[in-house]
């Protein structure tokens, strides 16, 4: 069975700072996605990391997937409010999910 | 709105009644994927399916639930006999699955509570 893990699983910092959040399997991926889910809604697609070592950048959102293709990390420069969010990993075959960090951006 | 529809968005049923989910997913795609999450938890698969064939149901318990995506209308999962346990929010997502790594379109999911 594939298994991600979310870390941290909380996360609450002041408008402005940095973050970083980390997902990390013992199986390798073939792909990993990153969402971002808000109260109320369905994930929505953030990324699709393919490539081992690979980075992407989304304005102020930077994704890596690591070079064995076993974990990745989302890193968040000068967040803001509206960055506040359920952040979701999920790897490919299955596209398992992990349990998420949750994100809440204080003013 | 051309994205995934599920409907409805709250549900209450009392035990031992049955639940109908429905999903209609984005126009062109043909596959759809059921998941379940409970509050603070993240998505956890449930089955996989293709029109009219369920490619992966690993995720379902055995009994009470059930899945379809017939060739005409939306895809339904049915919980039948409701339990408290089952009081969740059910997410349906599509994708044309050109490969593996295909993005998955969720809808706004549909929130069982179980009374």
């Amino acid at each position: 069975t594939q298994l991600l893990e979310q870390s941290p699983q909380f996360l609450s910092i002041q408008e402005g700072e940095n973050l970083t959040v980390y997902c990390n399997s013992s199986s390798v991926f073939s792909s990993l996605q990153w969402y971002r889910q808000e109260p109320g809604e369905g994930p929505v697609l953030l990324v699709t990391v393919v490539t081992g070592g690979e980075v992407k950048k989304l304005k102020r959102l930077t994704f890596q997937f690591g070079d064995a293709r076993k974990d990745s990390s989302l890193h968040i420069t000068a967040a803001q409010t509206g960055d506040t969010g359920l952040y979701l990993c999920a790897g490919a075959q299955k596209l398992v999910f992990g349990q998420g960090t949750r994100l809440t951006i204080n003013p | 709105n051309a994205g995934v529809m599920q409907n409805p968005r709250h549900l209450v049923r009392r035990r031992g009644q049955e639940a109908r989910l429905r999903c209609s997913p984005m126009k062109g795609h043909s596959h759809v994927y059921w998941y379940r999450q409970l509050p603070e938890e993240g998505l956890k698969f449930m089955v996989y399916l293709q029109k009219e064939n369920i490619i992966d149901e690993s995720g379902m318990p055995k009994e009470r639930f059930s899945a379809e995506f017939p060739k005409e209308g939306p895809s339904i999962l049915r919980i039948q006999q409701v339990v408290r346990g089952d009081s969740a929010a059910y997410f349906c997502a599509s994708s044309s699955r050109v490969s593996s790594s295909s993005p998955l379109h969720f809808g706004n999911g549909t929130r069982l509570t179980v009374t």
